[in-house]
């Protein structure tokens, strides 16, 4: 069925140090992977995507990577910064009439100063 | 994601009563979208709605209903029949739905007096 797997559910690491989060897809056809980073009660932010072309993307900071064979991508965020810290969640276009995302259940980043 | 308004930000629901949640862009994009998310939990797709007058159930559908008669609107009704309302909704649009791009609104908090 459809499901999109992201772990690890919480991350707590120092100011400074890389933060990874990983996620897996069901829908062997999803050929577009955003992720979006949400404050505390506020809207998701688009903040990187990647689609099925691609293995690699990068925007300063911040990475994605695909392995479409395995079926999983991954967030990749460089030299942390207590503003980064957020729930992050990641999410897989499924590939029928709706070309609806399914997101996964969310990885909250806490960046320690 | 500044050209989508969702209204009320927050909207306290009696038992047994009916309730509508606003959603309004201006961006001129065809695709709507509505999530319900839980704490802990991802975004759940409960409608869309992928041109002016038409509209599709998502994966949590039951207890909602909405409308299209505008393609800048697409409001949500909770009705009494949602037994487990509580929850922070958010209303999104894509250009269209082969656009993978979603924006969102700020949301709104829906709580059960």
């Amino acid at each position: 069925g459809e499901n999109v797997e992201q772990h690890p559910s919480t991350l707590s690491v120092q100011e400074g140090d890389s933060a990874v989060i990983k996620c897996t897809y069901s829908d062997s056809a999803s050929n577009y992977f955003p992720w979006y980073k949400q404050e505390l009660g506020k809207r998701p932010q688009l903040i990187i995507d990647i689609r099925s072309n691609v293995g690699e993307k990068k925007d300063q900071r911040i990475a994605v990577t695909l392995n479409k064979t395995a079926k999983h991508f991954s967030l990749h965020i460089t030299e942390t910064q207590p503003e980064d810290s957020a729930v992050y969640f990641c999410a897989a276009r499924w590939v029928d009439s709706s070309y609806k995302l399914i997101f996964g259940s969310g990885t909250r980043l806490l960046v320690r100063p | 994601d500044g050209g989508i308004t969702q209204s009320p930000k927050y909207l306290f629901r009696k038992e047994g009563q009916n309730v509508t949640l606003s959603c309004e862009q201006n961006l001129n994009h065809d695709a709507m979208y509505w999530y319900r998310q839980d704490p802990g939990q991802g975004l759940r797709l409960i409608y869309y709605s992928q041109i002016v007058n038409d509209f599709q159930k998502g994966d949590i559908a039951e207890g909602y209903s909405v409308s299209r008669e505008k393609k800048e609107s697409f409001p949500l009704t909770v009705t009494s029949a949602q037994k487990n309302p509580t929850a922070f909704y958010l209303c999104a649009s894509s250009i269209d739905s082969f656009q993978e791009t979603q924006y969102f609104g700020p949301g709104t908090r829906l709580l059960v007096l």
